[in-house]
């Protein structure tokens, strides 16, 4: 069975704080692909990022990082000096070559951006 | 390219009548995926339709239904609903849905059973 665990359910901090959410995942594929998706209040997920199991290079994109470890089962994301307009829910989530297009998501972590 | 859109945004039903929600994916995306998220169990997937064929089924009664007609756009279906119905449903389309590509999803249409 798959599963994504994200650990914390709400962080809060303070404008310009760096912040890391977690996300811890089990599967038996051997091929897979992980995701980060951003919640916004209006409800629509939007895509923040994909990587395969066999690319275990860091990531970065502006103020985010994605930190991917396969010997440890963590896909970790970081917001660099955090902006108000980073608050939302996010949610990790894995897609298995046995479950074709189906998301396993984590139950997600709500961050909050105070100014 | 328009993104996924999905009809209605909002809808409040009574337990026991049903509802079909719609959903258009983005423009010459095959794959289309449904999801329920609720406070509760979170976001669960109910199904993924391909070339108007059911490939892939959550672990949901046989009141959630869904079909996928020529143009890719889907619909999906619950009949008798519950209270427990009440969820944000997500619509998510891919090019050809292989299990390696990027889902991309809707804005979600919000029921509230009453």
């Amino acid at each position: 069975a798959q599963k994504v665990t994200q650990a914390q359910t709400e962080i809060s901090v303070v404008e310009k704080e760096d912040v890391t959410l977690d996300c811890v995942y089990e599967t038996r594929d051997t091929t897979y692909y992980l995701f980060w998706y951003k919640q916004p209040p209006s409800g629509e997920l939007v895509f923040l990022i994909r990587r395969n199991s066999f690319d275990e290079q860091n990531e970065i994109s502006g103020r985010y990082s994605w930190n991917f470890q396969k010997s440890t089962s963590s896909f970790n994301f970081t917001i660099t000096a955090s902006q108000v307009v980073d608050s939302a829910v996010y949610f990790c989530a894995l897609m298995g070559i046995q479950g074709a297009q189906k998301l396993v998501f984590g139950q997600g972590t709500r961050l909050t951006i105070n100014p | 390219k328009a993104g996924v859109t999905q009809t209605p945004r909002y809808l409040i039903k009574t337990r026991g009548q049903q509802v079909t929600l719609s959903c258009s994916p983005i423009s010459g995306h095959r794959s289309v995926s449904w999801y329920q998220q609720t406070p509760g169990q979170g976001l669960q997937f109910l199904f993924e339709y391909f070339s108007e064929t059911q490939r892939n089924k959550g672990n949901f009664p046989g009141r959630f239904s869904g079909r996928q007609f020529s143009n890719s756009r889907s619909e999906m279906n619950v009949s008798t609903l519950e209270l427990g119905d009440s969820a944000l449903y997500l619509c998510a389309s891919s090019s050809s849905g292989g299990y390696q590509e990027t889902q991309y999803f809707g804005p979600g249409t919000r029921l509230l059973v009453l």
